[in-house]
C-alpha cells in the first residue's frame, strides 16, 4: 500500500538554528498538508498545497516558517530560526483533490526537539 | 472557523466493555466528520468518516459513529473493546462547501487504554 514518506523521523536542533523537513506524498495526490502536533494536542494545520500552489497558510508563522512544493510533488517545510516552542511532531498528509470528504493519508511525522 | 471538542482525554476500560467517545464540533455550515486513530508507534489512520446520507456510519475494526446534527455531535462507539484498541483517538472536521479538500480541524484526542 502506498504511503506518505517523511524525513528525517527525528531531529534535534539548538534554538536559533535552521531546520528543514521533507515530505513525499502518495503518487497522484494533488493536495498536500503540513500539520504540527504538540504533545497532548491534536494536529493543527500549518499549510495546504494544491499542486504547487498554497491554498491556505493562514496558521503558518510566516516570520520563521516557510513551505514550498516547487514541482507539485514533494514538499519542504523550513523553520529559521527555531525556537524552543517549536518542539513538536510535524506531520505531512496528502489526499486526492476535488472533494473535502476525501481521506487524508498521514505520514509517520518528524519529531523535532529544540534545545 | 471550526472547532472540535473531545470530552474524555483519558479513558481506561476492561476488555469486552462497551466504548463511547464524545465529540462535539462548532461550525455554522455543513461539515464532513472523521475519526482517526493512532496506535502506538504508528501513523494516524482513518477509522471512519461521514459526509452525507445515513448518519450512522460504520468503520474499520467494528467501530461506528453517529452524526446528530441537532447536537453537533459525532460520537464514536464500539460494543466490545479489545486490548488491541489501545490507542489515541482523534475526532476531526472540515467544511463541506463543495469546493476543494480543506484541511482538518482536530480535537485534542482521547487516550484509550484497554486492560486485559
Amino acid at each position: 500500500e502506498a504511503e506518505v514518506a517523511q524525513s528525517p523521523r527525528y531531529k534535534i536542533t539548538e534554538k536559533s538554528q535552521a531546520v528543514a523537513f521533507w515530505c513525499d506524498p502518495i503518487s497522484g495526490h494533488a493536495t498536500l498538508y503540513w500539520y504540527r502536533q504538540i504533545l497532548g494536542q491534536g494536529p493543527e494545520l500549518l499549510v495546504q498545497f494544491q499542486d504547487e500552489s498554497v491554498v491556505d497558510d493562514s496558521q503558518l508563522p510566516k516570520d520563521r516558517f516557510s513551505a514550498e512544493r516547487l514541482k507539485g510533488v514533494d514538499s519542504t517545510l523550513k523553520i529559521q530560526p527555531a525556537e524552543l516552542g517549536d518542539s513538536a511532531m510535524y506531520l505531512c498528509a496528502s489526499s486526492l483533490s476535488g472533494s473535502a470528504s476525501y481521506e487524508q493519508y498521514f505520514g509517520p511525522g518528524t519529531r523535532l526537539t529544540v534545545t | 472557523a471550526q472547532s472540535v471538542s473531545q470530552h474524555n482525554h483519558h479513558v481506561i476500560l476492561s476488555e469486552a466493555a462497551s466504548l463511547e467517545l464524545g465529540c462535539n464540533y462548532s461550525y455554522g455550515g455543513t461539515v464532513n466528520l472523521f475519526w482517526y486513530v493512532q496506535y502506538p508507534g504508528q501513523h494516524l489512520q482513518l477509522l471512519l468518516k461521514y459526509f452525507s446520507g445515513d448518519p450512522l456510519v460504520k468503520g474499520i475494526k467494528g467501530f461506528e459513529a453517529e452524526f446528530i446534527k441537532s447536537k453537533f455531535s459525532f460520537n464514536l462507539r464500539k460494543p466490545s473493546v479489545q486490548w488491541s484498541d489501545t490507542a489515541e483517538y482523534f475526532c476531526a472536521v472540515n467544511a463541506n462547501t463543495g469546493g476543494g479538500a480543506d484541511g482538518l480541524t482536530f480535537g485534542k484526542g482521547t487516550h484509550l487504554i484497554i486492560q486485559p
